[in-house]
């Protein structure tokens, strides 16, 4: 089945340092892959998403590559900010098993000033 | 756009009654919409998948009976946790999405936290 790998966290940066949480998938056929995060006590939100092959999704500072080759969806951006801290979640959906996400375990970023 | 509310965003019951906690798509019809429950550092667990007008589809080991899915409306799903017990205690949260036009993205509400005392 449909799987989604995400490094373990925590993760601690200091300020405008350079991130990147890797996602590695197991998918049959052509999953969509996202990327989302969630501030404390909060739900999640949609960072970005990618729906085929080579294509880069990016949103306030962050960008992932959907990668078929390696299978793979890393996460990175190039310069964190306090407010950044946050649990990022990569997870995939294929309309094989009815467009149901998959989440990775989660990655804590804690970000210092 | 795309937004998703919940209510209420956290409720605290005693053993044995039951809560009801109510997800809305905003600004946009879901023709499905998915509930997930989410325990203390840990990822999301999806319990069941609603579409509307239909009986929602649990997922394997999630009580049916006691986690009850509507999904009357275009933009209102309801969970009904009945007979809550202190193990019931969780974050629940919703997504909605308007799978069928080609939009497959899940945008989620902001969650609800019950504790059953």
């Amino acid at each position: 089945g449909n799987s989604v790998t995400q490094m373990e966290g925590p993760v601690t940066l200091s300020e405008e340092a350079f991130l990147t949480i890797n996602c590695t998938y197991t998918a049959t056929g052509y999953p969509s892959l996202f990327w989302y995060v969630q501030y404390p006590g909060e739900g999640l939100q949609l960072l970005l998403k990618a729906t085929k092959a080579d294509d880069k999704g990016s949103n306030k500072g962050f960008e992932a590559t959907y990668r078929k080759e390696t299978t793979s969806f890393h996460l990175e951006k190039g310069s964190v900010q306090v407010s950044d801290s946050a649990v990022y979640f990569c997870a995939l959906s294929s309309w094989e098993y009815g467009n149901k996400l998959v989440f990775g375990a989660g990655t804590i970023l804690r970000v210092k000033s | 756009g795309a937004v998703v509310s919940q209510h209420p965003s956290r409720v605290i019951c005693k053993s044995g009654t039951s809560v009801k906690i109510e997800c809305r798509s905003l600004d946009f019809q879901a023709t499905t919409m998915f509930w997930y429950r989410q325990f203390p550092k840990q990822s999301l667990m999806l319990m069941a998948t609603s579409n509307e007008g239909s009986k929602a589809t649990y997922e394997q080991g999630v009580e049916k009976d006691k986690f009850l899915i509507n999904h009357a409306s275009l933009t209102l799903s309801t969970l009904t946790v009945t007979s809550a017990h202190p193990e019931d205690s969780s974050f629940y949260i919703c997504s909605a999405s308007q799978y069928g036009t080609g939009e497959e993205t899940q945008y989620f509400g902001p969650g609800t936290r019950l504790l059953v005392l």
